[in-house]
């Protein structure tokens, strides 16, 4: 099966900042990528789908790039509702493997 | 809108077995491959199993498989979770979920439900 690992496993920034999340597929998954947001206590929330496309309603400074087995979340400027954790997800295949997550502190 | 509300988690013994459903509204059932991803407190996110809108298509993780089987009955709008020979592993939130446009089983998942806790303990 094909793992996903992401990283960092936990990220401590400021509100301003730019973030960015890498999430490495073990063999290639073309560009069926998808990205979430999770706050304690709530379902996922998808961001990013195809790798790179913005799920409407989504925020713009939230953006996705990559291919293959390596890909990136980026957000612009971090603002105070971003603090949550992230997961990213591939959906080529049968099965659906998740990253272990990152999660956005406050620093 | 979209709305699945999942239904049937609780406490149960290892070895036993429980059923989850998903009651769906807001958009065609019918049309969407469905998933349950779950969570146990405090964890991230696992993908259980996948089934497509006819069913045709159906994948399990390598941790349930042989124990869980996922189905679908278009006519109540609902699927379902039965799981077998549950183990102290499974217990977490499992959320039910929607793939984004109709047709292929090979979409990513764009909609999920509040989830419902199953604890599996003596």
């Amino acid at each position: 099966d094909i793992q996903m690992t992401q990283s960092p496993s936990t990220l401590s920034a400021s509100v301003g900042d730019r973030v960015t999340i890498t999430c490495r597929a073990s063999q290639s998954i073309s560009s069926s990528l998808a990205w979430y947001q999770q706050k304690p206590g709530k379902a996922p929330n998808l961001l990013i789908y195809k790798a790179s496309s913005l799920e409407g309603g989504v925020p713009s400074r939230f953006s996705g790039s990559g291919s293959g087995t390596e890909f990136t979340l980026t957000i612009g400027s971090l603002q105070p509702d971003d603090f949550a954790t992230y997961y990213c997800q591939k959906y080529d295949g049968y099965s659906r493997t998740f990253g272990q997550g990152t999660k956005v502190e406050i620093k | 809108e979209v709305q699945l509300v999942e239904s049937g988690g609780g406490l149960v013994q290892p070895g036993r077995s429980l059923r989850l459903s998903c009651a769906a509204s807001g958009f065609k059932f019918g049309d969407f491959a469905m998933h349950w991803v779950r969570q146990a407190p405090g964890k991230g996110l696992e993908w259980v199993s996948g089934i497509s809108w006819n069913s045709d298509t159906i994948a399990y993780a390598d941790s349930v498989k042989g124990r869980f089987t996922i189905s679908r009955d278009t006519a109540k709008n609902s699927v379902y979770l039965e799981m077998n020979s549950l183990r102290g592993e499974d217990t977490a939130f499992y959320y039910c979920a929607k793939a984004r446009p109709p047709g292929s089983y090979y979409l990513p998942i764009d909609s999920w439900g509040q989830g419902t806790l199953v604890t599996v303990s003596s």
